[in-house]
């Protein structure tokens, strides 16, 4: 059973670096989705893809951000310039469109920490 | 303001008690799940419920959705520690069909054996 994966699982960048994550979802699922999660909180949407086309983006997603799904597989979330205050955990998630019940499924995350 | 509010934001109980987490909205929610998330991990989908009035176990968890859809409780009964966690509740706005989810901010659980 593969689920969602996500790499890599933790990175450490300094200010003003720029960093990449990958998320693999379900393969059968067309829908892709970002979110991030700071410390005690729930997770909050950025940007969802359909297939490969992005859909929606959150006003959290400065122009600093920037995410992909070019074969509507894999997907990259890009963070150019990173600050501190975007240290926290990305989360992708997906779900299969396809009836009334859109259940979406959480890989393990990317913790960045931004020093 | 959070569009999902859920409480108690933290719980620290004994083995073998029993606890409701409640999420509440003032919007209305074509579905809503719950999860359940360990540390340094993904959230895990516990359940979806969405017919107003519903209600669905999980072994010795109970899940419940309002009649207006509007809100839903989990309820555990005799806590373990395994049950240890931050469960978090989670949903689709009625008006919304992009499948994006509103998380509430999460309950963090502390069962004591």
């Amino acid at each position: 059973d593969t689920g969602v994966s996500q790499d890599p699982r933790h990175k450490i960048t300094k200010r003003g670096q720029n960093v990449t994550f990958r998320c693999d979802p379900i393969s059968e699922h067309n829908r892709l989705y970002w979110y991030r999660q700071t410390l005690g909180q729930g997770p909050e949407f950025l940007t969802y893809f359909q297939n490969e086309a992005q859909l929606e983006k959150s006003r959290l997603l400065s122009d600093r951000f920037s995410a992909e799904r070019p074969k509507g597989s894999f997907s990259t979330l890009e963070i150019q310039r990173t600050e501190q205050g975007d240290s926290a955990m990305y989360l992708c998630a997906s779900s299969f469109l396809g009836g009334a019940i859109y259940e979406q499924y959480f890989g393990p995350g990317t913790r960045l920490t931004v020093t | 303001t959070q569009l999902l509010e859920q409480s108690p934001q933290f719980l620290s109980i004994q083995e073998g008690e029993n606890l409701t987490v409640y999420c509440n909205s003032s919007s209305v929610f074509s579905s809503l799940q719950w999860y359940r998330q360990e540390p340094g991990e993904g959230p895990v989908l516990l359940v979806t419920v969405v017919t107003g009035g519903e209600v669905k176990k999980l072994k010795r968890l109970t899940f419940q959705f309002g009649d207006a859809r509007k809100d839903s409780s989990l309820h555990i009964t005799a806590a373990q520690p395994g049950d240890t966690g931050l469960y978090l509740c989670a949903g689709h706005l009625g008006s919304s069909n992009t499948g994006k989810l509103i998380f509430g901010q999460g309950t963090t659980l502390q069962v004591k054996p």
